[in-house]
């Protein structure tokens, strides 16, 4: 069974620190995506990542997989208040469906004015 | 834009009473699913569907069942209720069926069960 691991699973922070989110396994994904999720609300797409140590920013969020597609990192530099959420990273098997999308247990992250 | 609805938004049962969970997208998706969100367990998927009249288990199935009548609707039918099912339920719809795609999520529906 394949797992992601994500660490760590709580985070709070002044606005203005920089901060990394890690997401693990023992197994190999063919693709890793990142989702933000707001209080309330269901989870949003940030980015997709197909290709082992592919890196892609998204304006101050920066995304990198890992050489060996086991692990992925986020990081977000200068947060802000907006920032705040539940970050979940999600892997897909070798020529998997949508079925065999696993999710991680999310990162709660706060970020205080 | 609609994207992915979901009713009701709260639900209160008492064990044993049945229900469905309402979830339609207006974006011609092929595939949809369920998750089930708990605390410190993340998002769980319950069923999916690859498109109209094609369902399958995912990995939590166990007390829900589902239909796939067309491409729009997705309901989720809970037959007997129990407190295990307390949990925030969220639809999701993709435009690809492969897990490269972007999932779709509508805002979730609190269920709780008495």
């Amino acid at each position: 069974t394949q797992l992601l691991e994500q660490s760590p699973q709580f985070l709070s922070i002044q606005e203005g620190e920089n901060l990394t989110v890690y997401c693990n396994s023992s197994s190999v994904f063919s693709s890793l995506q990142w989702y933000r999720q707001e209080p309330g609300e269901g989870p949003v797409l940030l980015v997709t990542v197909v290709t082992g140590g592919e890196v892609k920013k998204l304006k101050r969020l920066t995304f990198q997989f890992g050489d060996a597609r086991k692990d992925s990192s986020l990081h977000i530099t200068a947060a802000q208040p907006g920032d705040t959420g539940l970050y979940l990273c999600a892997g897909g098997a070798a020529l998997g469906s949508q079925g065999n999308l696993i999710f991680g247990k999310g990162t709660k992250l706060s970020v205080k004015p | 834009n609609a994207g992915v609805t979901q009713t009701p938004k709260f639900q209160v049962l008492k064990t044993g009473q049945s229900m469905t969970l309402q979830c339609a997208q207006d974006m011609n998706h092929e595939y949809m699913s369920w998750y089930r969100q708990d605390p410190g367990m993340g998002l769980r998927l319950i069923h999916y569907s690859v498109g109209a009249g094609i369902t399958d288990q995912g990995e939590v199935p166990n007390g829900y069942n589902v239909s796939r009548s067309t491409t729009e609707d997705f309901p989720l039918r809970l037959l007997s209720a129990a407190p295990s099912q307390t949990s925030v339920y969220f639809c999701a719809s993709s435009y690809s069926l492969t897990n490269t795609g972007e999932l779709f999520f509508g805002e979730g529906s609190r269920l709780t069960v008495l």
